[in-house]
């Protein structure tokens, strides 16, 4: 099956810096890679993603790149805020013959934006 | 719209005993997910289904079983509960219509085994 590593597990920036967020996956035929915001005690929010089809995506302060051919994916937030402190987990799936779209998840990765 | 909804928010059982999470979404989704979160971890996919009277096991479906006979509702049961069902439980949904992938998470069930 799918396998997907995250890496930093914590990542500390200061107010203003750059956060990057990488995630390798095993699977060749994964072709969506969302990224989910997950603060305490709170259900996990899809705040990007990006598909196969596609190298780069960018909404804002927050960015995606995908290299297929290496098989990993990484999350740019510029400018962070304190409120973009969280934990970030990244994700990897691909269409299955029963239609259903299964999501395998990296492990996380706690930010902390210091004021 | 209320999204994707679950109950109880909290629950503590002992050891043996059963109990079912409730999940609904009033989104006239197809796909609805469950998932655990341990403590630290990633989530990961317990059973699943693609629609009414059709369900299927994800990656660790051991200790747990689920129906689908409407739409809307998809609970879980756990049966004989250990402390290896300590987690978070997540239910989710998928529009399967939609060009969005995007799974709609409900706001979780906090579950300790003792």
């Amino acid at each position: 099956g799918e396998n997907v590593e995250q890496h930093p597990s914590t990542l500390s920036v200061q107010e203003g810096d750059s956060a990057v967020i990488k995630c390798t996956y095993s699977d060749s035929a994964s072709n969506y890679f969302p990224w989910y915001k997950q603060e305490l005690g709170k259900r996990p929010q899809l705040i990007i993603d990006i598909r196969s089809n596609v190298g780069e995506k960018k909404d804002q302060r927050i960015a995606v790149t995908l290299n297929k051919t290496a098989k990993h994916f990484s999350l740019h937030i510029t400018e962070t805020q304190p409120e973009d402190s969280a934990v970030y987990f990244c994700a990897a799936s691909r269409r299955r013959d029963t239609g259903r779209r299964a999501l395998t998840f990296g492990s996380g990765t706690r930010l902390q934006v210091q004021p | 719209n209320a999204g994707v909804t679950q109950t109880p928010k909290f629950r503590i059982l002992k050891i043996g005993q059963s109990m079912t999470l409730q999940c609904t979404q009033d989104m006239n989704h197809n796909y609805m997910y469950w998932y655990r979160q341990d403590p630290g971890m990633g989530l990961k996919l317990i059973y699943y289904s693609v629609g009414a009277g059709i369900t299927d096991k994800g990656e660790v479906p051991n200790g747990y079983n689920v129906s689908r006979s409407t739409t809307e509702d998809f609970p879980l049961r756990l049966e004989l509960a250990a402390p290896s069902q300590t987690s978070v439980y997540f239910c989710a949904s998928e529009d399967s219509g939609r060009a969005s992938y995007e799974q709609y998470f409900g706001p979780g069930t906090r579950l300790t085994v003792t």
